[in-house]
């Protein structure tokens, strides 16, 4: 399979803790970008990366929250002293760039739930 | 800013009968457009966009969408449904310029058989 992969598919921890998310884009695909959904939502936009550089966060993105694509590969998003309000399904999606009117393509999503 | 409305929570349609999914939108400039499907315990898996061009568009599954600039529209739509097709439906919006795709809320569609 070529697709967009994540891991872990499912992460349960309890408030206060830490936790990574990793995403392998469609090789070759220079952006990268994460979502997040909650329950009865669409998916809102957090960040996408440019191959290393991160170009655009949302208010979203706390401080709590940081994203990193430290070789323009794969991208991992660290949730510090995790609260009950994160519980959400993580989504990642790429897609490559050139004229600007790409598809972004998602993958299966990493589902959240702090206790 | 970019707004996607889904008016529908949920559509129900019979097996073999046509079926609609709406969606408006609303962007400063020129939208870029698109229908991702969910289904249980998945992603978001693509099914058509509108860039540029002919109005109508074609996309995977037998699935197309109009798009309506006068009325910011941009209904998807199937000649004749399959049960298969029951999902969660999602209408997403991308301002010309913009990287972030802005979605709506999503419809559930409930094919019966």
């Amino acid at each position: 399979d070529t697709g967009v992969s994540q891991n872990p598919r499912h992460k349960i921890t309890k408030r206060g803790q830490n936790v990574t998310f990793r995403c392998d884009p469609i090789s070759e695909h220079n952006r990268l970008y994460w979502y997040r959904q909650t329950l009865g939502q669409g998916p809102e936009f957090l960040t996408y990366f440019q191959n290393e550089a991160q170009l655009e966060k949302s208010r979203l993105l706390s401080d709590r929250f940081s994203a990193e694509r430290p070789k323009g590969s794969f991208s991992t998003l660290e949730i510090q002293r995790t609260e009950q309000g994160d519980s959400a399904m993580y989504l990642c999606a790429s897609s490559p760039w050139t004229s600007g009117r790409e598809t972004q393509y998602f993958g299966p999503g990493t589902r959240l739930l702090v206790l | 800013a970019q707004s996607v409305a889904q008016p529908e929570d949920q559509v129900n349609v019979a097996e073999g009968n046509p079926l609609t999914v709406k969606c408006t939108y609303s962007v400063s400039g020129n939208p870029y457009l698109f229908w991702y499907v969910q289904y249980p315990n998945r992603g978001l898996q693509f099914l058509l966009k509108y860039i540029t061009g002919d109005n109508l568009v074609k996309g995977s599954y037998g699935f197309e969408a109009e798009f309506n600039k006068s009325q910011t529209s941009f209904h998807l739509k199937k000649p004749s449904a399959l049960v298969s097709d029951s999902a969660l439906y999602f209408c997403a919006v991308r301002d010309v310029g913009f990287q972030k795709l802005v979605f709506g809320t999503g419809t559930r569609l409930l094919v019966s058989p």
